[in-house]
């Protein structure tokens, strides 16, 4: 299995650029999860899709975050107009089910710079 | 609120040299508690997930415990290879589907030669 792919793998944009985050999740999985990882911050949920549908948005820092997932098997986080302070590293993470307990495949990240 | 704590922020050890880290949490219900490894450049690795009180794990030199409001990860004998942070999530009891992971801010380990 190829895992979960994020991409870009870095990505340095200047301040009030929008900005595109990919992932596709590992087959078969049912639920998919975007983090924020930073040095203060640590590791934060910014919102997770089960079956392709958006559960819990709460995370997401404001409107200038959005994420969709057309299909079972990609999805995006767009930062809309991106600043300085969303620098960071982005997870994508998939699980194989919407309930119950069950553990969650990271991906590679994507760091993003904006200067 | 659901928290989850870990210390020692960072921790130093000698090769062969065995330890524990901690992991300290409130949650209003346990689902389930997951270690994982994270690699500098990487995301986390899964490592473990434990459910409910008294549960061990071990992989290689690895062991989990869990007890009602803690689990620890001991390290026995370690290698510098098994550098890393690591970090400790929990997942809490609610209604509905969910299965939200609330993270720890982790320890970074370093195993020195």
């Amino acid at each position: 299995d190829a895992g979960v792919i994020q991409s870009p793998r870095h990505e340095v944009t200047e301040m009030g650029q929008e900005v595109t985050l990919r992932c596709k999740p590992i087959s078969g999985h049912n639920s998919l999860f975007w983090y924020r990882q930073t040095m203060m911050r640590g590791l934060e949920l910014l919102i997770y899709f089960n079956n392709n549908v958006p559960i819990d948005d709460s995370g997401m820092p404001e409107d200038r975050f959005s994420a969709k997932m057309p299909n079972a098997s990609f999805s995006t986080l767009k930062i809309q107009p991106s600043e300085p302070r969303d620098s960071a590293v982005y997870f994508c993470a998939s699980s194989p089910g919407t309930s119950g307990s069950h553990e969650q495949y990271f991906g590679p990240g994507t760091r993003l710079t904006v200067t | 609120e659901d928290q989850v704590t870990q210390s020692p922020e960072a921790l130093r050890l000698q090769e062969g040299e065995s330890s524990s880290l901690n992991c300290s949490y409130t949650v209003s219900g346990l689902r389930g508690l997951f270690w994982y490894r994270q690699d500098p450049g990487k995301g986390p690795e899964f490592l473990f997930t434990l459910y409910s009180a008294g549960e061990e794990k071990e992989k290689e030199r690895l062991k989990a415990t869990l007890t009602k409001k803690e689990s620890f990860l001991h390290i026995t004998a370690p290698k510098p290879e098994d550098s890393a942070t690591y970090l400790c999530a929990v997942q809490a009891m609610r209604g509905g589907a969910t299965n939200k992971l609330i993270f720890g801010t982790g320890t970074l380990l370093a195993v020195q030669p």
